[in-house]
């Protein structure tokens, strides 16, 4: 079934270090989302990406859609202790199988050193 | 909008026993979905309803495990009887159909089975 891998599993890094996390499809995907989880929270939803190469920028997040539409990826510039909290990719099933819900990734646990 | 309602938020109970956790979806949303999440599985879909129809409850580990939706604002996910290996957090999340198919997560049970 389909599946997606991300990359790293835990990241951790000094405030103000960059950060970046990688979603990696073997299939096309018609368009990815990314969630974030604080700490004993739940998932939320960040930004969705459904163009070929597409870019979105939300403040210090950028997020990227590969041209190929098999990979995305989530950069985070000069971290913020705001930032900890697992990412998460999130996909629609491929044709044939469930369509109303998403595969999720396993997510990256971002942690931040002050 | 309150939001994904879910309940109770914590739960103990001991191994044997029948449990029932609760969601009410956003108001208007006709897709529900329930999800667990543990560390060594990450989070796993257990079953979606839409329009309070089950449409897939492959993830549904065993038959100890049911899920019901009598109405559209409300469903329940029950666990007879429990074990230690069902602990975990659980998340409800509902969306409405069409549009980018984003979810939005209740803040989830933390059910614990000693």
């Amino acid at each position: 079934g389909q599946q997606v891998m991300q990359i790293p599993q835990y990241q951790h890094v000094q405030e103000g270090e960059d950060f970046t996390t990688y979603c990696n499809s073997s299939t096309t995907l018609s368009n990815i989302q990314w969630y974030k989880q604080r700490p004993g929270g739940h998932p939320v939803f960040l930004i969705q990406l459904v163009k070929s190469g597409e870019v979105k920028k939300q403040k210090r997040l950028t997020f990227q859609f590969g041209e190929a539409k098999k990979n995305s990826s989530l950069h985070i510039t000069a971290t913020q202790t705001t930032d900890v909290g697992t990412y998460f990719c999130a996909v629609k099933p491929p044709y044939g199988g469930s369509q109303g819900n998403l595969i999720f990734g396993k997510g990256t646990k971002l942690s931040v050193k002050p | 909008d309150a939001g994904v309602i879910q309940s109770p938020r914590h739960e103990v109970t001991e191994m044997g026993q029948e449990v029932t956790l609760r969601c009410k979806p956003i108001s208007g949303h006709d897709y529900l979905f329930w999800y667990r999440q543990t560390m060594m599985r990450g989070l796993e879909l257990l079953i979606y309803f839409n329009n309070n129809v089950p449409i897939d409850d492959s993830g549904m580990p065993e038959d100890r495990f049911s899920a019901k939706m009598p109405n559209a604002s409300f469903s329940t996910l029950k666990i007879q009887p429990s074990e230690p290996r069902d602990s975990a957090v659980y998340f409800c999340a509902s969306r409405l159909s069409g549009g980018s198919y984003e979810q939005y997560f209740g803040p989830g049970t933390r059910l614990t089975v000693t």
